[in-house]
């Protein structure tokens, strides 16, 4: 089955230690997407890629960057993670171009802790 | 600013009755719009999606969409248990390719 995959689905670090998060799909989206989800709250867009340009939230922490490598691979590099980075984080896809109305996917999230 | 607006409950609801949810959005240029359920733990699941104004069915779901008022709803016809989850609503204001803003969710409860 076509799916959003993430590894790890649980994650934890230390204070101030990097972490890296992944993310893959078997889609063939074409836009990938990194959103933060803490306890109770709305999901929030961090950055996203279209093809291999990309799009930073301008909210969006410098401590948190992403690489995507090819068209399948997605990954969420949080430098030095602090107390308040503890969150879902959660991979989408969408196929742009489409529809046109950017039905996004989501995997299954990575679940950070930081100590 | 975009928002998007959700009462975040417990909307309880009893078995086989109609659960209605609903959202507000802010930017009148948004483009479409999304339902989204989420068990607790869990990621987002699409459930339905709208562009039109006027209704859109799926099974015993319907979306309802009314841009000039700018409020979107989601019906659920013979609410079952498996239904209790938060909701939640999104918008893409840009349309294209951009993220999608969410609201926080409406938690529904379904009562045996």
């Amino acid at each position: 089955d076509a799916m959003v995959i993430q590894n790890p689905r649980y994650q934890v670090t230390q204070f101030g230690k990097p972490v890296t998060l992944s993310c893959s799909q078997t889609l063939n989206h074409n836009v990938m997407y990194w959103y933060q989800q803490k306890s109770s709250q709305a999901p929030k867009l961090l950055f996203h890629y279209y093809d291999k340009d990309f799009n930073n939230e301008a909210d969006t922490p410098d401590n948190f960057q992403s690489r995507r490598p090819n068209t399948s691979f997605c990954f969420l590099d949080i430098r030095s993670p602090g107390l308040g980075d503890a969150a879902m984080y959660l991979c989408a896809t969408s196929r742009e171009g489409t529809s046109g109305y950017n039905e996004q996917f989501f995997g299954p999230g990575t679940r950070l802790t930081v100590l | 600013q975009k928002e998007v607006e959700q009462n975040s409950g417990p909307l309880s609801v009893p078995e086989g009755a109609i659960a209605s949810l609903n959202c507000t959005y802010s930017d009148r240029g948004s483009q479409s719009f999304f339902w989204y359920r989420q068990y607790s733990g869990k990621s987002p699941e699409l459930i339905m999606f709208i562009y039109s104004n006027g209704d859109k069915e799926d099974g015993r779901f319907t979306a309802q969409l009314n841009k000039a008022s700018q409020y979107v709803s989601l019906l659920i016809r013979d609410s079952q248990p498996s239904d209790s989850a938060t909701y939640l609503c999104a918008v893409n204001v840009g349309g294209g390719a951009d993220g999608l803003t969410f609201g926080k969710g409406t938690h529904l409860i379904i009562q045996p």
